[in-house]
Formats: C-alpha cells, structure tokens, sequence
C-alpha cells in the first residue's frame, strides 16, 4: 500500500473561516511534507515533518499553521486565508528523514478562498 | 542553491512514437532523482527513482537515466499512448536537506 490520503478533495472558503486540511499514511513513513501548487507551476515546498518534529517551515505565513498529531496523521490549519492562498495543497511522505527517499503524494486538496 | 530545469515545456507527439524528456539540474549533490506524472488537477505519481548512486531504472515502456556528473537526466518513454498524455516533473533530492526541488515538467500530449 502506497496511498498518501488527503480529506477534504475540494474547500472553498471565506477569509475569516478557519478550516483544516488532513493527511493519513500508513505505510510507516516518518517524514511527512506540505507543498503548495498553483496552476501551470511546479510544487512548492512549504513544511516538513521527521518524526512528528517540524523540521522545515519554508517561511510559509502563520495564517498556515501544520500539525503532526502522530507518525500517521499530518493537518494543515487555516485561518485569515487571502484569495491568493487558493491552490492546490499537497501532501507527501517518505520512508527515510534527513532527505533522499521515495515520496509518495497524495491526491491534494483543492482550495478556493473567496 | 539547486536549480531544475525541463526541457521542452511542451510535447506534441504521434501514437507510437519514441519520445525522451529532459531534466539538468545545477548542483550534482543529490541524494536521488525522481520522475513524477502529474494529470490535470491531480495529485503526483510517482514513475521512477533513480538513487545518486545508479545509472538507470526501467519500469515497464519508461526508462530513466541519471549522469550526476553533467547533471542531467531523461526519461525515456516508448510505444507512446494517448494514457501517457500528462505532466511530467523531474525533481532532484538535495544532498543534506530533506528537500525535493522540482523542475517546471513537461506537457506531453500523445495524439491518437
């Protein structure tokens, strides 16, 4: 099983909303990551977790705020959103932390901040 | 600092055709290279890792190399289909960092 599973596919929003994204593996994997990608560009990191510990915050605004619950499980909650933050969000995993194993992606959750 | 590049953005090809798709990245410090397929509004599918340490992997019609030392890679697709239209991105795991840097991908489009 190589599934990385992203809840909810779609969310609109409002700019005053709070929401939250979710991420699920159970292969194992004790690296998580957020990425950010717009139409027509290519993913743009945002966070990485090893081992439930946040490890990179690519200076991502505090209106993101990630969350790694367990080994498991990986949130991303939003608040204050703006219409630009509309994207498609990413979430990935992988066996080995400190870098160069296999990711794994999920199927994103798509955003629209009105 | 790494950068990825692809080449062409865009793909137009022929049902049948052999076609080769290609990635150069800046700094050859890498732990790996991986080669993803991405359909519209989709998430990524993973295709082929190559580690640091290997020339080439093989899956099935998609074949890709990896020369550290002139920072290149391709992917090699064979007996092209209309299924195999989509992006495909090319990203380089950087050595001593848990990031992966992406290419801006290729378009592909494989014409009945």
């Amino acid at each position: 099983d190589t599934e990385v599973t992203q809840t909810p596919k779609h969310l609109v929003m409002g700019m005053t909303n709070k929401k939250s994204l979710k991420c699920e593996q159970h292969m194992g994997h004790r690296a998580m990551y957020w990425y950010k990608q717009k139409a027509k560009k290519p993913p743009e990191l945002m966070f990485v977790y090893s081992y439930e510990k946040l490890s990179i915050n690519e200076s991502v605004p505090s209106r993101f705020s990630p969350e790694c619950p367990n080994s498991s499980l990986l949130n991303l909650h939003l608040h204050a959103l703006q219409p630009e933050d509309s994207a498609l969000y990413l979430c990935a995993s992988t066996h080995w932390t400190g870098g160069g194993g296999e990711l794994f992606f999920g199927e994103g959750s798509r955003l629209t901040v009105l | 600092k790494q950068e990825v590049t692809q080449i062409p953005a865009a793909l137009s090809v022929p049902e049948g055709e052999n076609l080769v798709l290609n990635c150069s990245f800046t700094d050859s410090a890498i732990y790996n290279l991986q080669w993803f397929r991405q359909d519209p509004g989709k998430g990524l599918t993973s295709l082929l890792l190559i580690q640091s340490s290997q020339r080439e992997q093989t899956s099935g019609r998609l074949n890709a190399s990896l020369d550290k030392s002139s920072g290149r890679s391709t992917l090699y697709i064979a007996a092209s289909q209309p299924g195999d239209s989509a992006t495909y991105l090319c990203a380089a795991f950087q050595g001593g960092s848990e990031k992966l840097v992406f290419g801006k991908g290729t378009k592909l489009t494989v014409n009945p």
